[in-house]
C-alpha cells in the first residue's frame, strides 16, 4: 500500500517554543492531507484538512493560529504548533489518500510532550 | 452528521478464541467503513475496509468485517485470537475525513 511518513516521532519542547511535524506522501501525490489529534485513551478527532495551493480548512474548535498548516507540495504537510503549552501535548497522526476513492494512509505518529 | 459507536471500551479474549468487535455507524450515504488496529504509541493499521459489493470483507491478520445496513453495523471478526493482536481496534466511517469511534481496546490472555 502507500506510505506516509511521519517526523519525527516523538518530540519534548519547552513551553512557549514552537514545534514542526512533517508529514509526507512517499509513492504518491496528495492534494489533500488530514490531520488528527489523539488524546490519551481517546479516539482520534479531525483537527484541519490541508488543501496542497490553499488554506487549511479548519475544525470546529481548532485555533488556526495555534496549529498552522502548510500544504506547499503535493508531498508534503507541515503542522506547526506555535507557542506550545502543556495542554497541547499529544498524539498527532496525518493521513492522505491517493485518489478520491482509495483509503486514507496513515503516519506513524508524533507524540509531543510539551514541558 | 456522520458518527461511530463503538460499545465495548475493552474486551479480553483468550488466546485462541474467536473474536467479535462491534461498530455501529451514523451516515448520511452509502457508507465508507474501515476498521484500524493501533499499537501503543504507533500509528494506525488499516486491516479492511468496506467501500461497496460484497458485504463481508476480508482483511489482513485473518481479520474480517461484516456490513450490515439494516443493523448499521460493521462488526470485526477474527476466528482465532492471536496474542500478538491485543492492540486498540477502531472503526472509522467517512469517505474524505474520517469519524472515528472511541476504540476497543482488546486484551489476550494465555
Amino acid at each position: 500500500g502507500a506510505v506516509v511518513s511521519q517526523h519525527p516521532s516523538w518530540v519534548i519542547c519547552k513551553s512557549g517554543t514552537s514545534v514542526k511535524i512533517e508529514c509526507r506522501s512517499l509513492d504518491f501525490q496528495a492534494t489533500t492531507m488530514f490531520w488528527y489529534r489523539q488524546f490519551p485513551k481517546q479516539s482520534l478527532m479531525l483537527m484541519a484538512t490541508s488543501n496542497e495551493g490553499s488554506k487549511a480548512t479548519y475544525e470546529q474548535g481548532v485555533e488556526k493560529d495555534k496549529f498552522l498548516i502548510n500544504h506547499a507540495s503535493l508531498t508534503l504537510s507541515t503542522l506547526t504548533v506555535t507557542s506550545a503549552h502543556p495542554e497541547d501535548s499529544s498524539f498527532y497522526i496525518c493521513s492522505a489518500r491517493p485518489g478520491s476513492n482509495t483509503e486514507a494512509f496513515f503516519g506513524q505518529g508524533t507524540r509531543l510532550t510539551v514541558v | 452528521a456522520q458518527s461511530v459507536t463503538q460499545p465495548d471500551i475493552h474486551i479480553t479474549v483468550s488466546e485462541g478464541a474467536s473474536l467479535e468487535l462491534r461498530c455501529n455507524y451514523s451516515y448520511g450515504a452509502t457508507p465508507y467503513l474501515f476498521w484500524y488496529v493501533q499499537s501503543p504509541g504507533q500509528g494506525l493499521q488499516l486491516l479492511l475496509k468496506y467501500f461497496s459489493g460484497d458485504t463481508l470483507v476480508q482483511g489482513i491478520k485473518g481479520f474480517e468485517a461484516e456490513f450490515k445496513r439494516s443493523q448499521s453495523s460493521f462488526n470485526l471478526r477474527k476466528p482465532s485470537v492471536h496474542w500478538s493482536d491485543a492492540a486498540e481496534y477502531f472503526c472509522a466511517v467517512g469517505d474524505s475525513t474520517l469519524t472515528f469511534g472511541k476504540g476497543t481496546m482488546l486484551l489476550v490472555s494465555p
